[in-house]
């Protein structure tokens, strides 16, 4: 069972060159969510898509964007890397039952480092 | 804004202790409440959830979390430490609705001396 799957996992940049780092999940899960996580700051939201065809910002979305390419996959977009988006990212993605609160299911999570 | 305050970014007990890791947010709407284990280079699986009902709630391995309205708060606790309880905990609090996001805690990494 793979759950969800992010690529790369360990990713070196410089500055101003752009990837995408790609999610996807087997699960049949609705909603989509990519965070990404510092020392000391948790695990902040950048978007995420309640539904295929739909997505959103989060907490901080500045310097991303993401595309919702079907019901699977959610990719995360860095157009012109810098160094304060060297983190570690975080792909989840849950159900959307009506009436219940599902449980959010992570990847391993991709390790970027920006020069 | 709503958000969730976990008090001590490292608590440490020795093994056989209890475990209490602290976790208060600010709402007065009653949210649905969280707590994720991250070991080490990988990535958050739940420990437990509170929707609604039963306050007292029981997670995996050992761990339980009541869920205090008059307090806000939704602490941690496992009645004995192991040493393999040893990595990082988020609380989390999410207030339903379409979009259903996930507001996390700063995290406590939980160390376990032998």
């Amino acid at each position: 069972n793979a759950g969800v799957t992010q690529t790369p996992k360990f990713q070196v940049l410089k500055t101003g060159q752009s990837m995408t780092l790609q999610c996807a999940q087997d699960m049949n899960h609705n909603s989509m969510y990519w965070y990404r996580q510092d020392p000391g700051m948790g695990l902040r939201l950048i978007y995420y898509s309640a539904s295929e065809g739909t997505t959103d910002k989060g907490e901080v979305p500045n310097g991303y964007n993401v595309s919702r390419l079907n019901k699977r996959e959610f990719s995360l977009r860095l157009e012109s890397a810098a160094p304060s988006q060297t983190s570690v990212y975080f792909c989840a993605s849950r159900t959307q039952t009506t009436g219940r609160i599902g449980e959010l299911f992570f990847g391993e999570g991709s390790r970027l480092t920006v020069l | 804004a709503q958000s969730v305050t976990q008090l001590g970014s490292h608590v440490s007990v020795s093994e056989g202790a209890l475990v209490l890791l602290r976790c208060n947010y600010s709402s007065s709407v009653p949210p649905y409440l969280f707590w994720y284990v991250q070991y080490p280079n990988q990535g958050l699986q739940l420990l437990l959830k509170y929707t609604t009902g039963a306050t007292l709630v029981k997670g995996i391995n050992g761990f339980e979390a009541e869920f205090k309205k008059s307090e806000t708060s939704f602490h941690l606790t496992k009645p004995s430490a192991h040493m393999s309880d040893a990595a990082e905990y988020f609380c989390a609090v999410s207030y339903g609705g379409a979009t259903n996001k996930l507001i996390f805690g700063t995290g406590t990494l939980l160390a376990v001396q032998p």
